[in-house]
């Protein structure tokens, strides 16, 4: 079974520029998350879809970021214009979760796009 | 809303040497709790996770952790430590209501293994 694939692997640019990063999950995985990690922290969540569809995007800077999951399967999220402290790790994950479900599904992590904005 | 603290950025064992890996939650509703392992430029891998039912929960790689809901606790450990158990290791809280499928991470712990 392919894991999530994350595309670019590294990204480096300018403030103000803008950048997005792919993210293909596992096939049949209803819910899709973006999660942010910085250096020396843990992964914050940024944006969760099931299907096609926004479940939570609280933690989103929606005046910079922008996150897109059309046909339910792949995913895009784009960052501008971009600032220095967006300088991350930006992870992608994926599961079976399904909104009537009660057992809680494992969440499958891709490599993560390692963002350097200078 | 729900928070995780791991104690000690950073431990050190012996090759051979227990681990154990400390971990306190907060959460207002009961807990899904799980241990991510993080290797060097790759994603998270699920090592082990509690939801309901026995409180030792065994992991992949001889990890087990044990969720103590009076000390609101859910240390990993393992008995003997590997040159391959190196990585960095993230504790991980998530309600158990319908549709609040957000973990919310620790800061991580790296683990040394010295030879």
């Amino acid at each position: 079974e392919a894991g999530v694939a994350q595309s670019p692997r590294y990204k480096i640019i300018e403030k103000r520029q803008s950048v997005a990063f792919w993210c293909n999950p596992i096939s049949g995985h209803a819910t899709l998350y973006w999660y942010q990690q910085i250096l020396g922290q843990g992964p914050k969540l940024l944006i969760q879809f099931q299907n096609n569809g926004v479940v939570d995007d609280s933690q989103l800077p929606k005046d910079r970021f922008s996150a897109e999951r059309l046909k339910g399967v792949d995913s895009t999220l784009k960052i501008q214009p971009a600032k220095l402290e967006d300088s991350a790790v930006y992870l992608c994950a994926s599961s079976l979760e399904r909104s009537s479900g009660s057992y809680v599904y494992e969440q499958y992590f891709g490599p993560g796009t390692r963002l350097t904005v200078t | 809303a729900q928070s995780v603290t791991q104690l000690g950025s950073h431990v050190s064992v012996s090759e051979g040497a227990l681990v154990l890996l400390r971990c306190n939650y907060s959460s207002s509703v009961p807990p899904y709790l799980f241990w991510y392992v993080q290797y060097p430029n790759q994603g998270l891998q699920l090592l082990l996770k509690y939801t309901t039912g026995a409180t030792l929960v065994k992991g992949i790689n001889g990890f087990e952790a044990e969720f103590k809901k009076s000390e609101t606790s859910f240390h990993l450990t393992k008995p003997s430590a590997h040159m391959s158990d190196a990585a960095e290791y993230f504790c991980a809280v998530r309600g158990a209501g319908a549709g609040s499928y957000q973990l919310t991470f620790g800061k991580g712990t790296k683990l040394s293994v010295i030879p």
